[in-house]
């Protein structure tokens, strides 16, 4: 696609609901990542993909947190039994890694709310 | 683990000014640098990349330098328009494939 697609946009949950969010990242690139931004606060790193395998999931912040990815496109963030922390904007990024630095193109965001 | 400040937090400023977005980094060990802009309710959108080999790039009204022996980076707009209101990120890239965000300078230019 043109741009990176995240969906959905808006999302109100009830503590304790699993959730899933989706990123279709800009086609032929082959990094994709997860970020997280709370209110008021910087956007924390949660996970890296090259292809279908994550290098470095190192920010994930607890075992609730999960992600795939499937045919080195889209890619799947599952929050399960989610708790009011979670509440915060999900971006995902996708870059090509080629010999140039690494540019990232950020989608619109998923807004999670957990009541 | 990389930290990366931003000052000020918040700037207001009248339409037409010069205006100087400082960044720095706890470990000046930095691959690449990238400015972004984001705006309300949305995405970010990359301004500025500064490679590992340079120390300065400009776009048009904006200039971004990096000061890599002291880990700081600096964006410079001139004559601000009420268009440039948002707010601005800078990533440092530690040569691990992940961008270390800073939490952002809150940008309004007043017409």
């Amino acid at each position: 696609g043109a741009g990176v697609s995240q969906s959905p946009s808006n999302k109100v949950t009830e503590k304790g609901k699993d959730v899933e969010l989706r990123c279709d990242p800009i086609s032929g690139h082959t990094a994709l990542y997860w970020y997280r931004q709370s209110l008021g606060q910087g956007l924390e790193f949660l996970i890296y993909f090259q292809g279908n395998s994550a290098p470095d999931k190192s920010g994930l912040p607890s075992d609730r947190f999960s992600a795939e990815r499937t045919g080195g496109s889209v890619s799947t963030l599952t929050i399960q039994r989610t708790q009011q922390e979670d509440s915060a904007v999900y971006l995902c990024a996708s870059s090509y890694l080629g010999p140039g630095a690494n540019v990232l193109t950020f989608g619109a965001g998923s807004r999670l709310t957990v009541l | 683990k990389q930290e990366v400040t931003q000052i000020p937090a918040a700037l207001s400023v009248p339409e037409g000014e010069n205006l100087v977005l400082n960044c720095s980094f706890t470990d000046s060990a930095i691959y690449n640098l990238q400015w972004f802009r984001q705006d309300p309710g949305k995405g970010l959108t990359s301004l500025l990349l500064i490679q590992s080999s340079q120390r300065e790039q400009t776009s048009g009204r904006l200039n971004a330098s990096l000061d890599k022996s002291s880990g700081r980076s600096t964006l410079y707009i001139a004559a601000s328009q009420p268009g440039d209101s948002a707010t601005y990120l800078c990533a440092g890239e530690t040569g691990a494939n992940n961008l270390f965000f800073g939490t952002g300078t809150r940008l309004t230019v007043i017409p």
